[in-house]
């Protein structure tokens, strides 16, 4: 049993390309989330997904896009990436409230 | 909005017992969380805590949580150099589905 499994590792990107990251769980969880993680600031939620084919935008969406289109999938896309984006990213999901949600080990992305 | 503070750094010599606090806002929180993450590593869910709760033990980790202060602790018994990470607690407010917010985390340091 995998869990989550995030894609790729790392990443070093150059000022305006664009890339999509990859998150996988094999629990047949309905709910996943994006977070990115920067020093003092702690986890911030991105875009999050409540089932199948929704999205929502998170408390920082800003040069970020999300598509659910796999219920056990949730991919994450830069489309012109930014130094700002420089951060670890992490992946989570949960099966209902109050299981707490499980996380992928993260990726992390440099822009430079 | 919700807004979950915790001190950033905590050190304690091994065998002693670590006390990690955590401060949040929202009352309607149904689900207090802690997570701990080690290096280069996701966040794992540690334990979690019923807001009709006052305490929850579970080996060597015990709960405690203040309702009227909205005050919320992890202590660690025997703690031991494996238990160096971070540790992040977590809040899940009754109006927001299944979101939850995190504190900035407290980094726990064992001195052998």
């Amino acid at each position: 049993n995998a869990g989550v499994t995030q894609t790729p590792k790392f990443r070093v990107l150059k000022t305006g390309q664009s890339m999509t990251l990859l998150c996988a769980q094999d629990m047949n969880h309905e709910y996943m989330y994006w977070y990115r993680q920067d020093p003092g600031m702690g986890l911030r939620l991105i875009h999050y997904s409540v089932g199948e084919g929704t999205t929502a935008k998170g408390e920082v969406p800003d040069g970020y896009n999300v598509s659910r289109l796999k219920k056990q999938n949730f991919l994450l896309g830069l489309e012109s990436a930014a130094p700002s984006q420089t951060s670890v990213y992490f992946c989570a999901s949960s099966r209902d409230r109050g299981y707490g949600y499980t996380f992928g080990s993260g990726t992390r992305l440099t822009v430079v | 909005g919700e807004d979950v503070e915790q001190s950033l750094f905590l050190s304690v010599r091994e065998g002693d017992s670590s006390v990690i606090n955590c401060t949040y806002t929202d009352s309607s929180s149904t689900y207090l969380y802690w997570y701990k993450q080690e290096p280069g590593a996701g966040l794992q869910l540690l334990t979690y805590i019923f807001s009709n709760m006052d305490m929850k033990q579970d080996q060597r980790l015990t709960v405690l949580l203040n309702k009227k202060d909205k005050h919320l602790s992890l202590r660690i018994a025997d703690t031991q150099t494996g238990d160096s990470a971070i540790y992040f607690c977590a809040e899940s407010p009754n109006n927001a589905g299944n979101m939850l917010t995190f504190g900035g985390g407290t980094r726990l340091m064992v001195k052998p």
